[in-house]
């Protein structure tokens, strides 16, 4: 059983398209998270969200945001898409925003050509 | 953001023990130190976490400064498999608790 699943693994499109990625997980989490890692490795954290608050980290461009249809998903959207969007996307989960331990998905490699 | 400070990388023989050091002397006194690992290809794993006392798991053992402004991670026994970046991560408190990703620590296990 994969705790944290995200679809597509692998996402290539043209610039100006709209896209979503995917996320579930199976942890009984109700917190959930979007990271994106870039081309230099970096791991940055996009947003944090619970059934109560989204938490943006203030350097991600508006034209991403995440939805919720429930506490085990956290889809990812992203309208206009641009070359500089280009990077590994992981979704991960973890239980009440504590201290304790997340979970990572196997990441959504997006390519923007 | 507390910071963390990790070597680049290390090199450590297979089935020896492996230490790895980080500082983070601004840390204060929510702050939990979080050790994660990346293998080629795959996202971030947990391996352990600790506030104050030395912690040990079935993956790893972390040793925790008296003054808290730096810890080492510690694997006992290096196989291939442990070949990946590891990091160092003050789990810090901005709403939810959030992990902030460092460089971390590229280790290579030499057969």
């Amino acid at each position: 059983d994969t705790a944290v699943s995200q679809t597509p693994k692998y996402l290539v499109t043209q610039m100006g398209n709209d896209k979503s990625i995917k996320c579930e997980q199976n942890l009984g989490h109700d917190t959930m998270y979007w990271y994106k890692q870039d081309s230099k490795k970096f791991l940055k954290i996009m947003f944090s969200y619970n059934n109560k608050e989204l938490i943006i980290n203030e350097t991600v461009p508006n034209r991403f945001s995440p939805k919720s249809p429930d506490k085990a998903h956290l889809n990812l959207h992203i309208n206009s898409l641009e070359l500089g969007d280009s990077a590994v996307y992981f979704c991960a989960s973890s239980m009440g925003g504590g201290p304790t331990e997340a979970f990572f998905g196997q990441g959504t490699r997006l390519t923007v050509v | 953001d507390a910071k963390t400070t990790q070597p680049n990388s290390m090199e450590s023989n297979e089935e020896e023990p492996v230490h790895l050091p980080c500082n983070h002397s601004t840390i204060s006194g929510t702050d939990y130190i979080h050790w994660y690992r990346q293998l080629p290809s795959q996202g971030p794993e947990y391996v352990i976490h600790g506030l104050t006392s030395n912690v040990n798991n079935r993956m790893a053992s972390l040793a925790i400064a008296e003054d808290r402004k730096s810890s080492t991670l510690i694997l006992h026994r290096a196989t291939l498999r442990d070949a990946a970046v590891y990091y160092c991560i003050l789990k810090a408190w901005a709403g939810s608790y959030q992990l902030t990703f460092g460089k971390g620590t590229k280790l290579s296990v030499i057969p």
